[in-house]
């Protein structure tokens, strides 16, 4: 089955400046990942997704950069605030057979003021 | 324009009690998925609901078992509980369209097996 593999655990960053989270997938037939926010005690919100047939995804201060080769995906938070600290998981979408969303093990961001 | 919600908020239960969890999807949405979340881990996959039939299954044992209804909403069962069996479990909501679908969250029901 898919494995999602995510880094770094936990992560901190001086406001203002940009925090990259990676993550890597098994399965070459994963074709849609998403990446979801979780606040401390909230549900995960999608703030941003990309299908394998694009390799590069921005809204604003997000963006995500898929390389299907090297099966990685990457999220990139740019001009960091503090209300961007959360955890935050990426997922594959596995599509052929038993279809499913896998997550990574999430990586925790904290904004330094 | 209603999003995701889940019933009861909280739960507890000991140990062999059966428990069942209560989920409405965001409207427009005609697919469920549940999924567990153990603390400090991210979401698994339990299975997903479509037409009223279970459509995709994860690792789970029987013990977990589900229904969705006409009007698309969903419960989630779990008979002769573990202690293990303690986590958030949310509900996630999306629109078929064949293949991958953004998801949609709700708040969870966070279970505590005594």
């Amino acid at each position: 089955g898919e494995n999602v593999e995510q880094h770094p655990s936990t992560l901190s960053v001086q406001e203002g400046d940009s925090a990259v989270i990676k993550c890597t997938y098994s399965d070459s037939a994963s074709n849609y990942f998403p990446w979801y926010k979780q606040e401390l005690g909230k549900r995960p919100q999608l703030i941003i997704d990309i299908r394998s047939n694009v390799g590069e995804k921005k809204d604003q201060r997000i963006a995500v950069t898929l390389n299907k080769t090297a099966k990685h995906f990457s999220l990139h938070i740019t001009e960091t605030q503090p209300e961007d600290s959360a955890v935050y998981f990426c997922a594959a979408y596995y599509s052929f057979g038993n279809e499913k969303l896998t997550f990574g093990t999430g990586t925790r961001l904290t904004i330094i003021p | 324009d209603a999003g995701v919600t889940q019933s009861p908020t909280h739960l507890i239960k000991t140990r062999g009690q059966q428990v069942t969890l209560r989920c409405s999807p965001k409207s427009g949405h005609d697919t469920v998925s549940w999924y567990q979340q153990a603390l400090g881990q991210g979401p698994q996959f339990i299975f997903q609901y479509y037409e009223e039939e279970e459509r995709q299954r994860g690792n789970f044992p029987d013990r977990f078992s589900g229904h969705q209804f006409p009007n698309y909403s969903s419960e989630l069962n779990v008979n002769a509980l573990l202690l293990g069996d303690s986590a958030l479990y949310l509900c996630a909501s999306s629109l078929d369209g064949g293949g991958a679908q953004p998801q949609h969250f709700g708040d969870g029901t966070r279970l505590s097996i005594l």
